[in-house]
């Protein structure tokens, strides 16, 4: 199985703050996603990317943007966040299916 | 629009049998997806279905409709393990990359 790992299980930052999630797989996959989980909300793809450099919008990617300069890593960056960023981000990687998830970063933003 | 529809929450005993129904309607469909969550933890893959029938895998089992754009996912002989919530998630026929995702189920599962 894709094993995916998230850097920080928990962060708290301050309005306007650059807020980096790192995001790494260790079974070589083109794909990897990032989303966000808010309480009564299905997940919601912020990014996506299918290969080294490339990379794909979601539904919400305002406010985001998104660094994958090596196949195994993928970066969710916050330029300057806001407390309505205030979630629990989750990285896949795999099919567009059989995603394999990461244990998630819960971001709070005061 | 594109919405996937399954009960917020729900509560079955311990041995029992539950079923969570999900509901979508979406552009295409090229397949639906069964995932667990459990609290603070990572969704791990349940269950795909494309084609309509029921597809059994241990004690869960997922069944499909695509003509009348429908889903449950069958928990059998509950263990508390498996309190969870149990997200629903279609992959719609003119994206190759992305799922939209029901808000989950959260079974909750009592002695």
């Amino acid at each position: 199985d894709v094993k995916v790992t998230q850097s920080s299980r928990y962060l708290v930052k301050r309005t306007g703050e650059k807020v980096f999630l790192e995001c790494v797989q260790d079974m070589d996959h083109e794909n990897m996603f990032w989303y966000r989980q808010d309480p009564g909300l299905g997940l919601r793809l912020i990014y996506f990317s299918y290969d080294v450099k490339m990379k794909e919008k979601g539904d919400i990617p305002e406010g985001y943007s998104v660094s994958r300069e090596k196949k195994e890593r993928f970066s969710l960056i916050l330029e300057s966040a806001s407390t309505n960023q205030t979630s629990m981000y989750l990285c896949g990687a795999g099919s567009t299916g059989e995603l394999f998830f990461g244990e998630g970063s819960r971001l709070t933003v005061l | 629009g594109q919405n996937i529809d399954q009960p917020t929450e729900m509560t079955a005993t311990e041995g029992a049998i539950v079923q969570i129904n999900c509901t979508y309607q979406t552009s295409g469909f090229n397949g639906l997806f069964w995932y667990q969550q459990h609290a603070g933890e990572a969704p791990t893959f349940l269950s795909y279905n494309v084609l309509d029938g029921l597809e059994e895998k241990g004690r869960f089992s997922s069944f499909l409709s695509r003509s009348k754009g429908y889903s449950y996912l069958l928990l059998k002989e509950l263990q508390m393990k498996d309190s969870a919530s149990y997200l629903c998630a279609v992959s719609p026929r003119d994206s190759n990359y992305q799922l939209i995702w029901g808000a989950g189920t959260k079974l909750i599962i009592k002695p």
